[in-house]
């Protein structure tokens, strides 16, 4: 069964911080990794996506990806209350549903003022 | 990035009946994509819907309850058909806006759905 694996949380971080999510992943086959951000009654809002080894940074977000040992993260600094949220891990997995997006069930994040 | 309209944002229906959700976005895309999020839950993927072929289903769905219908590039339709308590779920369209070489997979603003 392909799976998408996060722990649901809750993880407080205090107010300027960094706060690391992370995220393991069963198929080998998985191409391409996704961070979301899902407010309360919200639809998710795409943060960044990742697909070669390595890090790669946009502003405050760094997602980090581990092909070897199928685990992807996001590191988010300096945190701020309006973090406070979701996320949401997805990958696209090969040979799968022409793209769609397999998903975890998502880390509920906190951040302390 | 593309904007994508999703109607009704909620209904209230009662069990037997069907909904339809629409979705429409304001360019052209190949592939539409449709999930569910149940109460407390993740997404999960019910069908891709590609313009001029079958909608392509996910383990556990099937046409006969979630008919889907794509005439356009810009336009799709899921329909849940003879509702139970247990479609109550948000269900989201998501297209993928990205360039070539990128991803930009958006998703509509949900459709939440309660069955009584």
């Amino acid at each position: 069964q392909k799976e998408v694996e996060q722990n649901s949380g809750p993880l407080s971080v205090p107010e300027g911080a960094i706060a690391s999510l992370n995220c393991t992943y069963s198929d080998r086959g998985s191409q391409s990794f996704f961070w979301y951000r899902q407010y309360s009654g919200k639809s998710p809002e795409l943060i960044m996506f990742i697909y070669s080894n390595g890090d790669k940074e946009d502003g405050r977000f760094t997602a980090q990806l581990n092909k070897a040992s199928q685990y992807v993260s996001l590191l988010i600094r300096d945190s701020q209350p309006s973090d406070s949220a979701t996320y949401l891990c997805a990958v696209i997995i090969a040979g799968g549903g022409a793209d769609g997006l397999t998903f975890g069930k998502g880390t509920h994040l906190i951040i302390q003022p | 990035s593309a904007v994508i309209s999703q109607k009704p944002s909620r209904d209230i229906c009662q069990r037997g009946t069907s909904l339809t959700i629409q979705c429409q976005v304001d360019s052209q895309v190949t592939m539409m994509f449709w999930y569910r999020q149940q109460p407390g839950q993740s997404l999960t993927l019910i069908a891709t819907a590609n313009q001029g072929s079958e909608a392509t289903y996910e383990s556990g769905f099937v046409i006969d309850k979630f008919p889907i219908s794509r005439p356009n590039l810009t336009f799709s339709t899921l329909t849940v058909s003879n509702m139970s308590p247990e479609d109550s779920s948000i269900y989201l369209c998501s297209v993928d806006v990205g360039a070539t070489g990128d991803y930009g997979y958006t998703f509509g603003s949900g459709t939440r759905l309660t069955v009584v």
